[in-house]
């Protein structure tokens, strides 16, 4: 059975300390690992795909990497704004299924 | 990123009246929605897979006859909640597939409606 687990739960930074998000993930073949932010009482908005161990991907003040077991969600110098809920899930071979964590509640303090 | 709406956001209803909830796919065609529910301060849990012109596919202890799932187009799936009961009360959020990607392509999220049953 897939499972993904994501750490910290919870995540209070400063505006302009970087810090990183952790996703561990077991699948018997991995088809792709999704990174979504999902601010309060809204759905997950898209931020990062990846396919394959080594990849790494860009956007703004995030950067996503991925390893054979694990990614991370990179945060350079926070802003307030960047303070959400980061959700990761997990494609594998044979399901077209996301198997989502639990998520980390980021909090940017100015 | 492309755009997937719901409609309502936010709807209040009475025990034992159904309500539909609508998920559109504005920017491309989608043979494969899924509809989640979401409790608070929980993940998303996949309720069902919708496919366009045939039945949807539940997950494990998720009522069918009571979520009601119509994929009637390639750019709209319908979830009905039938005679609806307080503990049906959460967030309902559904996703389509960008089908460039095939079997594995990125799934783009609806804003949410909020359901409340009284």
């Amino acid at each position: 059975e897939d499972q993904v687990t994501q750490s910290p739960e919870a995540l209070r930074l400063q505006e302009g300390e970087s810090s990183s998000l952790n996703c561990s993930y077991t699948v018997s073949g991995l088809r792709g690992l999704f990174w979504y932010r999902q601010d309060p009482g809204k759905g997950p908005e898209f931020l990062f795909t990846l396919y394959s161990a080594g990849e790494e991907k860009e956007k703004e003040r995030l950067k996503a990497t991925l390893t054979k077991k694990e990614s991370f969600l990179h945060i350079t110098a926070p802003k307030p704004e960047d303070s959400a809920t980061y959700l990761c899930a997990v494609k594998e071979t044979s399901g077209s299924r996301l198997t989502f964590g639990e998520g980390t509640q980021l909090t940017v303090n100015p | 990123g492309a755009v997937v709406s719901q409609h309502p956001s936010r709807v209040i209803c009475k025990s034992g009246t159904s309500v539909k909830i609508e998920c559109r796919s504005l920017d491309f065609q989608a043979t494969t929605m899924f509809w989640y529910r979401q409790f608070p301060k929980q993940s998303l849990m996949l309720m069902a897979t919708s496919n366009e012109g045939s039945k949807a596919t539940y997950e494990q202890g998720v009522e069918k006859d009571k979520f009601l799932i119509n994929h009637a187009s390639l750019t709209l799936s319908t979830l009905t909640v039938t005679s609806a009961h307080p503990e049906d009360s959460s967030f309902y959020i559904c996703s389509a597939r960008d089908p460039s990607g095939g079997a594995f392509g990125t799934q783009y999220f609806g804003p949410g409606t909020r359901l409340l049953v009284l």
